[in-house]
């Protein structure tokens, strides 16, 4: 078990282009988290999945962002037309049980930076 | 709406001190309380989680409360190292996992 995947790590585009993270979760965790991190500030919530149910968004996930996890592994977070206000820290997290009791396990991030 | 605050924004001591960092929340519905570490362009480790009917949890050298009818939590840290140097957070969980974090505790422990 290496915990929380991924990637890539950084990421750097020119506005208007379309990018996809990549997040894969401790295995057998079925609870998947997007978090987003902008600088000096704490994680936002994004997005969760139970398996493979997007079950909540974030008014912060504007309709160019959509998240998938096909097959309740991994997921992938997709920005389309990006803008220089998406910059920032993706954090993917992952957890397992019941509702409400788990740590959330972060992985490293995926930073994106627009220019 | 839930918001966390934490205090101070940053910290710094010498090595062997005692701290606390502390940690506010406005809304008591919480499920629970996370502190997690975040060294610079990293991603976060979690440090303790305490549950709403909990008071206290020990790790090591790290002892984190909680006072959900004050809506307060701190985290105490004895004997502080140079490796403590880092960003803690604290995140409340208002249901399913969706945290609120604060913005941060910049800790330099000084050699």
């Amino acid at each position: 078990d290496t915990g929380v995947s991924q990637d890539p790590r950084h990421k750097i585009t020119k506005r208007g282009q379309n990018v996809t993270f990549r997040c894969d979760p401790i295995s057998e965790h079925n609870r998947l988290y997007w978090y987003r991190q902008t600088l000096g500030q704490g994680p936002e919530f994004l997005t969760y999945f139970q398996n493979e149910a997007q079950l909540e968004k974030s008014r912060l996930l504007s309709d160019r962002f959509s998240a998938e996890r096909p097959k309740g592994s991994f997921s992938t977070l997709e920005i389309q037309r990006t803008e220089q206000g998406d910059s920032a820290m993706y954090l993917c997290a992952s957890t397992q049980g019941p509702p409400n009791t788990g740590e959330l396990f972060f992985g490293e991030g995926s930073r994106l930076t627009v220019l | 709406k839930q918001e966390v605050t934490q205090i101070p924004a940053a910290l710094s001591v010498p090595e062997g001190e005692n701290l606390v960092l502390n940690c506010s929340f406005t809304d008591s519905a919480i499920y629970n309380l996370q502190w997690f570490r975040q060294d610079p362009g990293k991603g976060l480790t979690s440090l303790l989680l305490i549950q709403s009917s909990q008071r206290e949890q020990t790790s090591g050298r790290l002892n984190a409360s909680l006072d959900k009818s004050s809506g307060r939590s701190t985290l105490y840290i004895a004997a502080s190292q140079p490796g403590d140097s880092a960003t803690y957070l604290c995140a409340a969980n208002t249901g399913f996992q969706k945290l609120v974090f604060g913005t941060g505790t910049r800790l330099l422990v000084s050699p």
